[in-house]
């Protein structure tokens, strides 16, 4: 269903603490990106990987961090300087440039007690 | 910086009757315009897309139009149906920078 899988879909974390959210594609595609879903503020762009071991910021990149060893994963880590992490996630990834199509994850829900 | 900004940010209208949804962007860069539908609890899907060479393109009940010299373009669903409730995004994406820019959203809802 869509060749890209984000795991886990629900997680829990105390305040303080790290956590790394996954993104695996099978599609092949060159490009990922990681979005956060905060309700009446749409996607916003975390950070983004247009090839193997390269990777830009977004416009919230703050208190985040990702990694593109693989060009199949583009881990996410929320680190505990991220004051409001607690938000939905979506991963996504397309073939190249930004002019073709984005295939997104199910989403990861954090949440930070 | 590159912007999208998405209107309304709801929209309810009654079955049968169009829906219109409206973006403008910032970077005259741009040249590629998807809008994706994200029904409750699901991911985001492509519907439909434009690129800065049309200025219309239609399939079946959607249509979206691009004006480059006002740097905005529209979302339009005719005869709408239930199943078209969902929230719509907007974006805006560029060749020179892999990257695509989101509209904040529009919650669509359809009346019966």
């Amino acid at each position: 269903d869509g060749g890209i899988t984000q795991s886990p879909k629900y997680l829990f974390r105390k305040e303080g603490q790290n956590v790394t959210l996954s993104c695996e594609q099978n599609l092949n595609h060159d490009a990922m990106y990681w979005y956060r879903q905060d309700p009446g503020q749409g996607l916003r762009l975390i950070y983004y990987s247009q090839i193997v071991n390269d990777f830009q910021k977004g416009d919230i990149a703050e208190g985040y961090s990702v990694s593109r060893e693989k060009k199949e994963s583009f881990p996410l880590t929320v680190t505990s300087a991220q004051k409001n992490p607690t938000a939905f996630y979506l991963c996504a990834s397309s073939t190249g440039p930004s002019t073709t199509e984005a295939f997104f994850g199910q989403g990861t829900r954090l949440t930070v007690v | 910086g590159e912007n999208v900004e998405q209107h309304p940010s709801t929209l309810s209208v009654q079955e049968g009757d169009s829906a219109v949804i409206k973006c403008t962007y910032s970077d005259s860069a741009s040249n590629y315009f998807p809008w994706y539908k994200q029904e409750l609890g699901k991911r985001p899907q492509l519907i439909i897309d434009i690129r800065s060479n049309v200025g219309e393109k239609k399939d079946q009940r959607i249509a979206v139009t691009l004006n480059k010299t006002a740097k905005h373009f529209s979302l339009h669903i005719t005869e709408t149906q239930p199943e078209d409730s969902a929230v719509y995004f907007c974006a805006a994406g560029y060749s020179s920078a892999s990257k695509i820019i989101f509209g904040s959203g529009t919650r669509l809802s359809i009346r019966p």
